[in-house]
């Protein structure tokens, strides 16, 4: 069973700087298995912020950028705001038309 | 605009049986594989199946796997998931998504979501 594990919460302060990582299990994370990242807000369906590791998805401001870092990928804000507060996830492609999302992050700005 | 619209959602009995369809529009819904993701209430993000663009190749996650069955009609351009069998564990929002797969796989467009109620 492939488990991919985040950061239960975080807490940035505004203008700060954040990184939120996301695990495998099984190994190391890579370009290989196209990690992504979506933000969701309370009652709103996910939002792609950044696909392919590193590409942020159309309309995405640039204070949020992706990585591999280690044998993680990683979600990194940079000067925070207030609006950035929400819910992070990662998904994983597994291959053969499977993927496994992470349990999120719950991020808080204060 | 890509839109993705779900329904079909609602209060079903364990053991019962639901059908949610997701209809597409502002895209060729025939040139895309299409997905399920689920949100149990306060809980996060799971896939739960894909279609090939034809229909001709499915995925499941395995706690749906003999009780789900994901199709697709391009001719009505929507997206449909049979849920039998079901479950209280199946109660969730249910959001159909489209999956890019050209060298970049990921979910690019999501619905709004519908949702699934299994309860006596």
């Amino acid at each position: 069973q492939t488990v991919v594990t985040q950061e239960p919460s975080f807490s940035v302060s505004p203008g700060g700087t954040v990184t939120l990582t996301c695990a495998l299990s099984s190994g190391s994370v890579s370009t290989g298995y196209f990690p992504s990242w979506y933000q969701q807000t309370p009652g709103q369906p996910p939002r792609t912020l950044v696909y392919s590791t590193n590409i942020r998805s159309s309309g995405v401001p640039d204070r949020f950028s992706g990585s591999i870092l280690g044998n993680k990928a990683a979600l990194t804000i940079t000067g925070a705001q207030a609006n950035d507060e929400a819910n992070y996830y990662c998904v994983l492609y597994m291959g053969k038309g499977i993927w496994v999302f992470g349990g999120g992050t719950k991020l808080t700005v204060l | 605009e890509v839109q993705l619209v779900e329904s079909g959602g609602g209060l079903v009995q364990p053991g019962g049986s639901l059908r949610l369809s997701c209809a597409a529009s502002g895209f060729t819904f025939s040139g895309y594989w299409m997905t399920w993701v689920r949100q149990a209430p306060g809980k996060g993000l799971e896939w739960v199946a894909n279609v090939r663009e034809d229909g001709g190749e499915k995925f499941y996650v395995d706690s749906v796997k003999g009780r789900f069955t994901i199709s697709r009609d391009n001719v009505k351009n929507s997206l449909y998931l049979q849920m039998n069998s079901l479950r209280a564990e199946d109660t969730a929002v249910y959001y159909c998504a489209r999956w890019y797969r050209d060298g970049h796989n990921h979910f690019d467009y999501w619905g709004q979501g519908t949702l699934v109620t299994v309860s006596s």
